[in-house]
Formats: structure tokens, sequence, C-alpha cells
């Protein structure tokens, strides 16, 4: 059974700061998604990795993966308070459609 | 732009009343999933289909079940609600097969109170 592990869950930063969210999962995978969440709202797509050593960067967002490990990690670059929001990553196994989410991050940027 | 719709964003019901929630795709998506949100438990999957007439089950299907008549429809129904059926109800749609990207698209979710 595939498990995904995210960390931390909660994340309170100040604006300007770097920090990054780090999402494990157990078995083997051929893509991994990044959503995010605001509140009261449904999930936004941010990023789909699909190899080892993937990066893909959008504004202040930066997403890795590493198969071997089985890490992805989502860094944050100076954060700014549009930021705050919950975030998602989830793992798609080799075979098959479904996707398994981690908990989520809640981020607050403060000012 | 990929578009996905639920029929309702707030539903209150009662306990054993039986509750349609409906998804729309426009798409032309095969696959579509059905979720339920809660605090701390991130998003679990209820049931999920990659065709007309066909389901599989997720991870919590009990007390639920679906209809896939049309592509674009994915009803998910809660025969007797009850209390702890009170969630979030997120539904998605993605292509089906090894595409490059295969991202589900979800639609604004549904809060789903039962009483």
């Amino acid at each position: 059974e595939l498990k995904v592990e995210q960390n931390p869950l909660f994340l309170s930063m100040q604006e300007g700061k770097n920090y990054t969210i780090y999402c494990n999962y157990s078995t083997t995978s051929d893509r991994l998604y990044w959503y995010r969440q605001d509140p009261g709202k449904s999930l936004e797509s941010l990023f789909v990795l699909l190899s080892n050593g993937a990066v893909k960067q959008e504004g202040r967002l930066m997403a890795s993966l590493d198969t071997k490990a089985r890490l992805s990690t989502l860094h944050i670059t100076a954060a700014v308070h549009d930021l705050s929001a919950t975030y998602f990553c989830a793992v798609r196994e080799t075979s098959g459609s479904r996707l398994t989410f981690g908990e989520g991050t809640q981020l607050t940027v403060n000012p | 732009d990929v578009k996905v719709t639920q029929s309702s964003r707030y539903l209150v019901k009662r306990t054993g009343e039986k509750v349609f929630l409906e998804c729309v795709q426009d798409m032309d998506h095969e696959n579509m999933f059905w979720y339920r949100q809660d605090p701390g438990l991130g998003l679990r999957l209820i049931y999920f289909s990659y065709d007309v007439k066909m389901k599989e089950k997720g991870d919590i299907p009990e007390g639920y079940s679906v209809s896939r008549e049309k592509k674009e429809r994915f009803s998910l129904i809660l025969e007797s609600a009850s209390t702890n059926q009170t969630s979030m109800y997120l539904c998605a749609s993605s292509l089906f097969g090894t595409g490059i990207y295969n991202e589900q698209f979800f639609g604004p979710g549904t809060r789903l109170t039962v009483l």
C-alpha cells in the first residue's frame, strides 16, 4: 500500500524567509504532483514531476524529485503573504490512474 | 480550460436521508474520481471510474455508491447519510492511460453537513 507523508503539517513563517516542505512516499512511483488549496477552495495543480532529478520552478516555488530516496521537496523562496495556503503532494503508482495524497501542509506567511 | 463542476457548494441533510452529489466535466476525460477531505487526513479516495458504467472502490467506499451512466457525469450516492459523513467532497477528472502529465483536475467541492 502506497503511503505518502508530508512534513511539516503546519508551517508559520515570516515574509521574506525561505523554507522547504518535504514529501516522502513508500513505493515506486512514476510521477509526483504538487497541488495548492486556498481556504474554502478546491485544489489547483502546481507541478508535475516525472523523473528522477526533475526540478520545476514557478515564481517563488520550486519543486524537485528524488525517486531513489522517494522524496520530493517544495522550496519556498522569500515568502510572501499570497503564498499562504495548504499544499498537497500526491503520488501516482507506476500502474494505474489513482493518486495517493499526503496530509497537506498548511502554510501561513506572516507580515 | 478543463472545467469540473459540482452540483452544490453547500448541502445540509438529515441522518438517514439519501444524498446525491453530482459531478460533471467538459473535457472528455475517461477517469473520474470522488474524494472526501477531512482536516489532518488529506484527501481520501472513495470511488473512481475509468469508463462509463465502470467503477472501482477506493480506500474508503463503505457507505457510498457511485453511478456513471454518461462519460461526463459521475455521481456519488450516500444511501443513508450519517453524521460521520459530514465532510468536504471533491470530484476530479483526468485522462486515461500513461500520458505525460495525467494530472487530475478538481471541482470546487461540496461541503456536506449531516445533522
